[in-house]
């Protein structure tokens, strides 16, 4: 059984660039959810996928977006990126649905903004 | 808004120790779970608790959710050095699909 993974695991953008994540969920779970973890903090929700689309969203602006593909793969898309963006980013995948039960976590992809 | 409040937010114990971890709530929870974190990894998930009242046991660790689900603890006897790392309480809204709030985390640091 493969587990969640996610790409890349460390980048580095400037002020404005745009950025695309990965992540690939565990095998056999159709819901893939995306979470912002700031330094020190715990992590917040940004939005879920569920069948290919947005099963709700957190507290994030519109640059921040998502795609989720057939094989249940999943983007996180961030435009205008802003040096508050700076977090690691984690993908969580679950098979449960919109109802989320357990949710299987990535490593994260690491984001500095400078 | 759901907000879950988690305490204290470092903990620096000896091997041996007890140690309780609280995370606290205005709002009511469908479910409560608890997650651990190391330093370059994912969340990974300990225990889920999801009637009020509930006590759950884990080796070492104990889980409660109170009686009103807004509230739950996380208590370790015996703290070994390698149940050092992040430890997340996550609350499940009942209508919020997919949502998990999670509390700020509690660092634990358990020195040999």
């Amino acid at each position: 059984e493969t587990g969640v993974t996610q790409s890349p695991t460390h980048l580095i953008k400037t002020r404005g660039q745009q950025v695309t994540l990965r992540c690939s969920s565990q095998s056999g779970h159709n819901t893939v959810s995306w979470y912002q973890q700031a330094l020190g903090q715990g992590p917040q929700f940004i939005f879920q996928y569920y069948r290919e689309e947005e099963n709700g969203r957190g507290n994030f602006p519109p640059r921040f977006s998502g795609l989720q593909f057939p094989n249940y793969s999943s983007e996180l898309n961030v435009n205008a990126l802003e040096l508050d963006d700076s977090a690691l980013y984690l993908c969580a995948s679950s098979g449960q649905g919109r109802n989320t039960g357990e949710l299987f976590f990535g490593e994260g992809s690491r984001l500095t903004v400078l | 808004t759901q907000l879950l409040e988690q305490s204290p937010q470092f903990l620096s114990i000896q091997e041996g120790e007890n140690l309780t971890v609280y995370c606290n709530s205005s709002s009511v929870f469908s479910s409560l779970q608890w997650y651990r974190q190391e330093p370059g990894e994912g969340p990974v998930l300990l225990v889920t608790v999801v009637t009020g009242g509930e006590v759950k046991k884990l080796k070492r660790l104990t889980f409660q959710f109170g009686d009103a689900r807004k509230d739950s603890s996380l208590h370790i006897t015996a703290a070994q050095p390698g149940d050092t790392g992040l430890y997340l309480c996550a609350g499940l809204g009942g209508t919020s699909y997919g949502k998990l709030t999670f509390g700020q985390g509690t660092i634990l640091t358990v020195h040999p």
